[in-house]
């Protein structure tokens, strides 16, 4: 597809279990972000990779969140050991190089019981 | 620092009237950019427009329209003649250098239009 696609749409998962979310940036955008959006909330900044760089990982809340991105492709982000306070939509959007404007994936919402 | 400022938390209004929504920037760098985006009750945002700081010419696109007013630190959206379709939480954000060409986003405006 043509857009930003991210995977699996939605997860439920138990207290301590570790999670994987995926994304696959627009095909040529260099740039990609994460972002995690509680319910009624706004847009919580976690992680930024831009083509080369070292990513800027000032967003991610704890040592239990990590990201990689495999050159200028998928991304991938990890939770272990979730919490409850976890349960979010966790948003992947990517861009062409700065300063292009952001294209969003449709999300993975994510529970954690 | 690099900030967007979204005072208003919510808004309503009824459809047919004008609503302005507030941006206010920092940034000490000379050349940025500033941007918006509109999240529908259905999740997915989408980009509505992008300025950079050299052009404070104001824009216009159909019911839409933005002023850029770099001597407020200002880049508000205004919506004419609102339609239910209109609600949704709308997203300044800005881009500069000093920020590491990340996009930085405000807090977001929720848009009610009552019909």
């Amino acid at each position: 597809g043509a857009g930003v696609s991210q995977s699996p749409s939605n997860k439920v998962t138990e207290k301590g279990k570790d999670v994987e979310l995926r994304c696959d940036p627009i095909s040529g955008h260099t740039a990609l972000y994460w972002y995690r959006q509680r319910l009624g909330q706004g847009l919580e900044f976690l992680i930024y990779f831009q083509g080369n760089s070292a990513p800027d990982k000032s967003g991610l809340p704890s040592d239990r969140f990590s990201a990689e991105r495999t050159g200028e492709s998928v991304s991938t982000l990890t939770i272990q050991r979730t919490q409850q306070e976890d349960s979010a939509v966790y948003l992947c959007a990517s861009s062409p190089p700065p300063p292009g404007e952001l294209f969003f994936g449709e999300g993975s919402r994510l529970t954690v019981l | 620092a690099q900030k967007v400022t979204q005072a208003q938390t919510e808004i309503s209004v009824v459809e047919k009237e004008d609503v302005t929504l507030d941006c206010v920037y920092e940034t000490r760098d000379t050349t940025y950019y500033l941007f918006w985006y509109k999240q529908p009750p259905s999740g997915e945002l989408v980009f509505l427009i992008r300025r950079n700081s050299f052009d404070e010419q104001n824009e216009i696109s159909g019911r839409y329209s933005w002023n850029f007013q770099k001597s407020t630190s200002s880049f508000n959206f205004t919506i004419t003649a609102s339609q239910v379709v209109d609600s949704a939480v709308y997203f300044c954000a800005l881009i500069c250098f000093t920020g590491g060409f990340k996009t930085i986003f405000g807090a977001g405006t929720r848009l009610f239009v009552k019909a």
